[in-house]
């Protein structure tokens, strides 16, 4: 049991470049969510998904697609790079059912864009 | 629109004190109060989860609560170790989803 993976740990991209992160989970979860996280500030929410085929923005969506194609993987994609984008990006998933339930966090993509 | 604030930002003490980290949020409409512990580099782990209509909840030496009606959550730590050393964040449960709002972090040094 893996958890969550996130794919790769770090990038460097040139301003205008595209990419997509990858992440998934092998726990059988349905949501799963992006963040990103900048110095001195927390974490933001830029796309959750419920479940297979369901997305939806977060705080932070501009210039973020994500891709939900089955109940493991979960990809965040940057069609156009820009130097506002260097972050450390996390991937967390959560267990489905009734009840408060936390979240469980990828190791993070460290996204360096010049 | 859910803030959540953390302070102090960072801290330091000395191996064996007690302590207690603070979080503050703008909307008691929030399902849950988390906090998370994430060491250097890694990811975030989970360490308490407080339901919307529990005041505390404990693991070992952590000891979280929470008080919707002043908007505040606090960490309390019992006799503090080096290995606790990180930055502890907490965040907010909101909406459908349970999407989490987070705080910037407190940075921990337990000093042996």
């Amino acid at each position: 049991n893996a958890g969550v993976t996130q794919t790769p740990k770090f990038q460097v991209l040139k301003t205008g470049q595209s990419m997509t992160l990858q992440c998934a989970q092998d726990m059988n979860h349905n949501s799963m969510y992006w963040y990103r996280q900048d110095p001195g500030m927390g974490l933001r929410l830029i796309y959750y998904s419920a479940s297979e085929g369901t997305t939806d923005k977060g705080e932070v969506p501009n210039g973020y697609n994500v891709s939900r194609l089955n109940k493991r993987e979960f990809s965040l994609r940057l069609e156009s790079a820009a130097p506002s984008q260097t972050s450390v990006y996390f991937c967390a998933s959560r267990p489905p059912g009734l009840g408060d339930k936390t979240q469980y966090f990828g190791p993070g993509t460290r996204l360096l864009v010049l | 629109k859910q803030e959540v604030t953390q302070i102090p930002a960072a801290l330091s003490v000395p191996e064996g004190e007690n302590l207690v980290l603070n979080c503050s949020f703008t909307d008691s409409a929030i399902y849950n109060l988390q906090w998370f512990r994430q060491d250097p580099g890694k990811g975030l782990t989970s360490l308490l989860l407080i339901q919307s209509s529990q005041r505390e909840q404990t693991s070992g030496r952590l000891n979280a609560s929470l008080d919707k009606s002043s908007g505040r959550s606090t960490l309390y730590i019992a006799a503090s170790q080096p290995g606790d050393s990180a930055t502890y964040l907490c965040a907010g449960g909101v909406e459908y989803g349970n999407k989490l709002v987070f705080g910037a972090g407190t940075i921990l040094r337990v000093k042996s």
